[in-house]
């Protein structure tokens, strides 16, 4: 079994400043791990996906994200935010094997000041 | 352009009727779920199929229903016997379960 969890419902940044959204995950089994956006009354869209490799991944519209197994963790950054990044974003973990249940964060609006 | 299509958009519905939300993909996908979100809750998973004439309950599956007659299609029918329908309806795709997701555009419910 796996879950997931996003620390703060809100956040909030100025325009230029650093954006950090955090997500930890519990999991058996090594996991999948993604970071998934949605714009109001929109579908998600993938940022970015952790399966194997490189620990540190690179996703669209400048977000990253670092999986780190200590921490359990996979926070997602961005080094200047942009007013078009406020948006919902949502973390998902899976197991690997694949034919596993994507299991979804509550997710963390973020908004985004002059 | 590959990808998923739901209509419609917006829909409106009597307490009482049934209704069905549409959803398409030509991704040639395998596996496809509906979600509902509602303010505050993440998305719940209500059914999933991961394969042609087969399908699982999800975490919410009480008063919806669903079919997989063909590879492209999933449609979602909400009953009457769901007692609060009103929410915004996410359908995805994924070659196989644990994947990464392609999700549509979504279909807002409003039960008057």
């Amino acid at each position: 079994a796996q879950s997931v969890t996003q620390l703060g419902s809100h956040v909030s940044v100025s325009e230029g400043a650093l954006v950090l959204l955090r997500c930890n995950y519990s999991s058996s089994v090594p996991p999948y791990l993604f970071w998934y956006v949605q714009y109001p009354n929109q579908g998600l869209q993938l940022l970015l996906k952790y399966t194997t490799g490189a620990t540190l991944v690179k996703g669209i519209n400048g977000f990253e994200a670092e999986f780190k197994k200590s921490e359990t963790s996979f926070h997602l950054t961005k080094p200047s935010a942009h007013m078009s990044d406020a948006a919902e974003y949502f973390c998902a973990v899976s197991l690997t094997g694949g034919g596993n249940k994507l299991t979804f964060g509550t997710g963390t609006q973020l908004k985004v000041e002059l | 352009d590959g990808g998923i299509t739901q209509s419609p958009k917006y829909l409106f519905r009597k307490e009482g009727q049934n209704v069905t939300l549409s959803c398409e993909q030509n991704l040639n996908h395998d596996a496809m779920y509906w979600y509902r979100q509602d303010p505050g809750q993440g998305l719940r998973l209500i059914y999933y199929s991961q394969i042609v004439n087969d399908f699982q309950k999800g975490d919410i599956a009480e008063g919806y229903s669903v079919s997989r007659e063909k590879k492209e299609s999933f449609p979602l029918t909400v009953t009457s016997a769901q007692k609060n329908p009103t929410a915004f309806y996410l359908c995805a795709s994924s070659q196989q379960r644990g994947d990464e997701q392609f999700f549509g555009p979504g279909t807002r419910l409003t039960v008057l």
